[in-house]
């Protein structure tokens, strides 16, 4: 298995500009999680998916940031318009997700890094 | 809100020697898991060791073990024989039960020296 696949691995845009950040969970999970990673507040959960709805997203810090996921094997996280503030490291993670009770194992992709000048 | 804090944000240790990294977290929960998570300087996240709050017994994986202190919420990492790839910043987090949402704490950067 690849693994969960996450494009582009570095972007580099200017403050104002939409930036698009793609998402491919491994194959037959259903849980789906997007995180950020600062230097000031670490690594945050933005918002996750289960079976393709959003299930929590308080972690969206504001309108500018949107996620999707139309079908099982894709997301995307939005930010419209991008300010300098923005710029982290973007990770997505997979999982079984399921049955109430049960851990399932959070595999993270290799996130990408995201300058906004 | 469940709170996870490493008190260490850098340390370091010489290759073979035994070093330990420390997380408390704060809840409400009885149920719960706790993990240690691994970032190498490649930034992929990588799962170290996994514990359930409801097991006494401490786990271990190879090299890497934890002391589990429910009552003190205390949760540390003891990496033996320690390796130069070992060198990276290690996560604890925890998961409350039947939820799926991972919280971390801030990190430590460990670096083993040679």
């Amino acid at each position: 298995d690849a693994g969960v696949i996450q494009s582009p691995r570095h972007e580099v845009t200017e403050m104002g500009q939409e930036v698009t950040l793609r998402c491919k969970p491994i194959s037959g999970h259903n849980s789906l999680f997007w995180y950020r990673q600062t230097m000031m507040r670490g690594l945050e959960l933005l918002i996750y998916f289960n079976n393709n709805v959003p299930i929590d997203d308080s972690g969206m810090p504001e309108d500018r940031f949107s996620a999707k996921m139309p079908n099982a094997s894709f997301s995307t996280l939005k930010i419209q318009p991008s300010e300098p503030r923005d710029s982290a490291v973007y990770f997505c993670a997979s999982s079984l997700g399921g049955k109430a009770g049960l851990y399932n194992e959070q595999f993270f992709g290799p996130g990408t890094r995201l300058t906004v000048l | 809100a469940q709170t996870v804090t490493q008190s260490q944000p850098e340390m370091s240790v010489q290759e073979a020697e035994t070093v330990t990294l420390s997380c408390t977290y704060d809840t409400s929960e009885n149920n719960y898991y706790l993990f240690w998570y691994k970032q190498p300087p490649s930034r992929q996240m990588i799962l170290v060791i996994r514990q359930e709050a409801y097991k006494q017994q401490n786990a271990t994986e190879n090299r890497f073990s934890v002391n589990f202190q429910k009552a003190a919420k205390s949760f540390s990492l003891k990496i033996s024989d320690s390796q130069l790839g070992d060198t990276a910043m290690y996560f604890c987090a925890f998961m409350k039960h039947g939820a799926n949402n991972l919280f971390f704490g801030t990190g430590t950067r460990l670096t083993v020296i040679p």
